[in-house]
């Protein structure tokens, strides 16, 4: 059967630092993988968004970037966080066609 | 641009009652619209629908598309106080992407 995970769980982290966060599936290949962000109280914004390799598609302009090093990783970065960057990250896979499932979550608190 | 819309915003019932959630939705090319449950963590799975009219069911939980007129509902039956949460509509059209309403917060009392 299939797993998403992702890590870690939660993070605090400075303002100006970097971020990594990593997604990874098992079970599966060629997924289409997904990076959300839910602020405290709002709903699911989608900021990245992949159907293969090295394939990134950005939603919205922001200090993020992610990549796809591997067909079942997806990493979420930041060279400098800011205070808004705050939030609960979903990584998400989604077989073509298929349902979409979500991953454990990171809850980020930039101070 | 894609858009679903979700009502109401939030909603208090008691314990026992029926209710009925409504998700709208314009989305470019639109494939399915899937229902999902968000408690305090990551938001699971509910039902995945595709064809218009065809109810989907699970326990208490059941769901139901309409395509000429672009919505759906989830309507849960004997509510008890672990369906409280907020649920969350999604769409999908175009390039694999979902779009997702802000989604309904329940709350279910005794």
């Amino acid at each position: 059967s299939q797993t998403i995970h992702q890590w870690p769980a939660t993070l605090v982290q400075p303002v100006g630092s970097p971020l990594s966060l990593e997604c990874t599936v098992e079970g599966t290949s060629n997924p289409n993988l997904y990076w959300y962000r839910q602020a405290a109280g709002r709903g699911l914004q989608l900021l990245f968004y992949s159907v293969g390799i090295g394939q990134i598609s950005s939603e919205v302009p922001q200090n993020l970037s992610a990549s796809r090093p591997q067909d079942r990783q997806f990493i979420l970065s930041s060279k400098k966080l800011l205070l808004s960057d705050s939030g609960f990250y979903l990584c998400a896979w989604r077989p073509p066609g298929g349902t979409q499932y979500f991953g454990p979550g990171t809850r980020l608190t930039v101070l | 641009e894609d858009k679903v819309v979700q009502s109401p915003l939030s909603l208090v019932v008691h314990e026992g009652d029926t209710v009925t959630l409504n998700c709208s939705y314009e989305v470019t090319n639109f494939r399915s619209l899937l229902w999902y449950k968000q408690e305090k963590k990551a938001p699971t799975f509910l039902f995945m629908l595709t064809s218009s009219g065809i109810e989907k069911k699970s326990g208490r939980l059941s769901s139901i598309l309409d395509k000429k007129e672009l919505f759906s509902i989830l309507n849960i039956t004997a509510t008890q106080t672990g369906d409280s949460a907020v649920y969350l509509c999604a769409a999908t059209g175009t390039a694999s992407k979902l779009t997702f309403g802000t989604g309904t917060r329940l709350q279910v009392t005794l």
